[in-house]
């Protein structure tokens, strides 16, 4: 099945400077990811998400970029905030089965 | 968007009891009912995945026979903990996607979790 690694585990940010989480995939037929945020005992919500047929996608502070040769995939936040402090999930989906989702990053925006 | 909703938010039990979640599409069908575990510090592990009127599939390690999931109706998915023990505390997140050619067909939507300790 598909692997999703992400790195790193824990990223802390100047307010105001750029965050980058990466994550890195093994199934070759994976065509969608998302990025969720999910604040402590909350549900995850998707922030952003790109398609396999995408290298870049951007809204507001927030970007993705995907390297399908690579098989990596990356968040940039920009001109962090405190608010954007959370644990930030990647996930993959081959065609139309299951998400496989990262071990998480956990983001601290330091004021 | 697409809104999923859980029921209990939290619950505490005594161990050996069972508990029944339950996660409800309010605005979709939901074609596809996910239901994940997460413990601490940890990332979403995928239990079972049941499709309407189907018998769900299982995760590898996952037992069936103790975490029971039905999925009766398009709105509405059951996960049924049996015989609870204190391992099996954590926080139980469903998720839900709807059919192909619908809005809900291309993301999967979450519910907003339940807190469950045995005692």
């Amino acid at each position: 099945g598909e692997n999703v690694e992400q790195h790193p585990s824990t990223l802390s940010v100047q307010e105001g400077d750029s965050a980058v989480i990466k994550c890195t995939y093994s199934d070759s037929a994976s065509n969608y990811f998302p990025w969720y945020k999910q604040e402590l005992g909350k549900r995850p919500q998707l922030i952003i998400d790109i398609r396999s047929n995408v290298g870049e996608k951007k809204d507001q502070r927030i970007a993705v970029t995907l390297n399908k040769t690579a098989k990596h995939f990356s968040l940039h936040i920009t001109e962090t905030q405190p608010e954007d402090s959370a644990v930030y999930f990647c996930a993959a989906r081959p065609g139309d089965y299951k998400l496989s989702f990262g071990a998480g990053t956990t983001v601290t925006v330091r004021a | 968007g697409a809104v999923v909703s859980q029921h209990p938010s939290w619950v505490i039990c005594k161990s050996g009891t069972s508990v029944k979640i339950e996660c409800r599409s309010l605005d979709f069908q939901a074609t596809t009912m996910f239901w994940y575990r997460q413990f601490p510090k940890q990332s979403l592990m995928l239990m079972a995945t049941s499709n309407e009127g189907s018998k769900a599939t299982y995760e590898q390690g996952v037992e069936k026979d103790k975490f029971l999931i039905n999925h009766a109706s398009l709105t509405l998915s059951t996960l049924t903990v049996t015989s609870a023990h204190p391992e099996d505390s954590s926080f139980y997140i469903c998720s839900a996607r709807g059919g192909a050619r619908t809005f809900s067909y291309n993301e999967q939507f979450f519910g907003p979790g339940t807190r469950l300790t045995v005692l």
